[in-house]
């Protein structure tokens, strides 16, 4: 079956750089998507892989391993906004997305 | 740019109601909408993929005949809850793949909160 699997909740300090993973197993692969969601809001687009390496886009960085199935994002000089949960999709063979269940990220003062 | 809104935000209905959910693209042209719901603290599931002028594709276990969906034109998706039950309170979530690009990069609407009495 398909899986998409990442950490349920995580905690960092306002100021710190915090990394999310999120390993996956599909039919097929055709990109890796980050978004962020607030409570109660839509996803909101932050990144797109679809070949091996570090994608950075300002105070985001995304990076994809194709061979082992896993991702990061890292998140730097966090700031209190970012607290949200991180949605992490697989688009499998058919162009379908395949969602993860999502990382919850509090951050402190 | 790419701009996806849907229409109402909150909705309370009675049970048995039906209730009509609009997702619009605002400055762009989707070649494909898509519907989910979202539980609580729970991941997006995919309901169904629209496309302009044809029927939708519907996920296995999603009801067609309970969550009617049409694609009128290439900014417009509706979906409609028919006898809506409590069991049907949700938040529905539409997006939309813009037509140039060159992935399939999906732009979301920020949703509708149904609550079913």
């Amino acid at each position: 079956g398909q899986n998409i699997d990442q950490p349920t909740e995580m905690t960092a300090t306002e100021g710190a750089i915090v990394q999310i993973n999120c390993t996956y197993q599909t039919s097929g692969f055709n990109g890796l998507f980050w978004y962020q969601q607030h409570a109660g809001e839509a996803p909101t687009f932050l990144s797109y892989n679809v070949l091996d390496g570090l994608e950075e886009k300002g105070r985001f960085s995304s990076f994809l391993s194709r061979s082992k199935g896993y991702s990061y994002l890292l998140l730097k000089e966090l700031q209190m906004k970012d607290s949200a949960s991180y949605l992490c999709a697989v688009m499998d063979s058919n162009y379908q997305l395949i969602w993860g269940a999502g990382t919850k990220l509090i951050i402190k003062p | 740019g790419a701009v996806v809104s849907q229409h109402p935000s909150r909705v309370i209905c009675k049970s048995g109601t039906s209730v009509k959910i609009e997702c619009r693209s605002l400055d762009f042209q989707a070649t494909t909408m898509f519907w989910y719901r979202q539980f609580p603290k729970k991941s997006l599931m995919l309901m169904a993929t629209s496309n302009e002028g044809s029927k939708a594709t519907y996920e296995q276990g999603v009801e067609k005949d309970k969550f009617l969906i049409n694609h009128a034109s290439l900014t417009l998706s509706t979906l409609t809850v028919t006898s809506a039950h409590p069991e049907d309170s949700s938040f529905y979530i539409c997006s939309a793949s813009p037509l140039e690009r060159s992935y399939n990069e999906q732009f979301f609407g920020p949703g509708t909160r149904l609550t079913v009495l």
